[in-house]
């Protein structure tokens, strides 16, 4: 079974505070991808990042970094210095070969960043 | 802005009414995709078109009717829905329905379409 867990409902912070969006999955397939994607309030799901499952190298993208461990089935999203244009639902998502094309969500992750 | 477009952005309809929800893409994918999603809730998968014909419907009830003129388009046809069908309908496409190394695997959303059904 396919399954993506994002265990915090709801994070709030102050800005410039640092915060990490936790995300485990679950697969038995050994060809996989992981996505994050931001939902503001205006409803349009912005991709942010892909990550394979034969590429454990972790990325940073300006104040956006992500830590993928395979060992753990962990994909972790961490937002340094936050700012209150974060603040957003933030969906981790799996997507496997033989899955036809669907993509498997977490329960989202609602972040308020408040100035 | 975004590269899949969808319309309306909102819509109200009575319980007779027929509408339809429209979405389109110009990125050259041959997937597309229409999910649903209730607030504070994840999107379901309603439909995967690949290469413009029905490679899965999620057991949708049939007074949503999906409909791919080509490889561009994407449309939701609306009747007889009941208001538990209120919701954010989001198009989605991507460069095909398999995970391969030519295939980058991300899907893209579309605004949405905010339907309201009284």
């Amino acid at each position: 079974a396919q399954k993506v867990t994002q265990a915090q409902t709801e994070i709030s912070v102050v800005e410039k505070e640092d915060v990490t969006l936790d995300c485990v999955y679950e697969t038995r397939d050994t060809t996989y991808y992981l996505f994050w994607y931001k939902q503001p309030p205006s409803g349009e799901l912005v991709f942010l990042i892909r990550r394979n499952s034969f590429d454990e190298q972790n990325e940073i993208s300006g104040r956006y970094s992500w830590n993928f461990q395979k060992s753990t089935s962990s994909f972790n999203f961490t937002i340094t210095a936050s700012q209150v244009v974060d603040s957003a639902v933030y969906f981790c998502a799996l997507r496997t070969y033989n899955q036809g094309g669907k993509l498997i969500f977490g329960q989202g992750t609602e972040l308020s960043v408040k100035p | 802005d975004t590269e899949v477009t969808q319309t309306p952005k909102h819509l109200v309809m009575g319980m007779t009414n027929k509408k339809s929800l429209k979405c389109e893409q110009h990125m050259g994918h041959r997937a597309m995709y229409w999910y649903k999603q209730k607030a504070k809730k994840p999107p379901e998968l309603m439909f995967v078109y690949s290469y413009e014909k029905l490679s899965i419907n999620e057991s949708v009830p049939s007074r949503f009717s999906p409909e791919c003129p080509n490889s561009s388009l994407l449309n939701l046809h609306l009747h007889a829905l009941q208001p538990e069908d209120s919701a954010l309908y989001l198009c989605a496409s991507s460069q095909g329905i398999f995970v391969m190394p030519t295939n980058t695997g991300e899907l893209f959303f579309g605004e949405g379409s905010r339907l309201t059904v009284l």
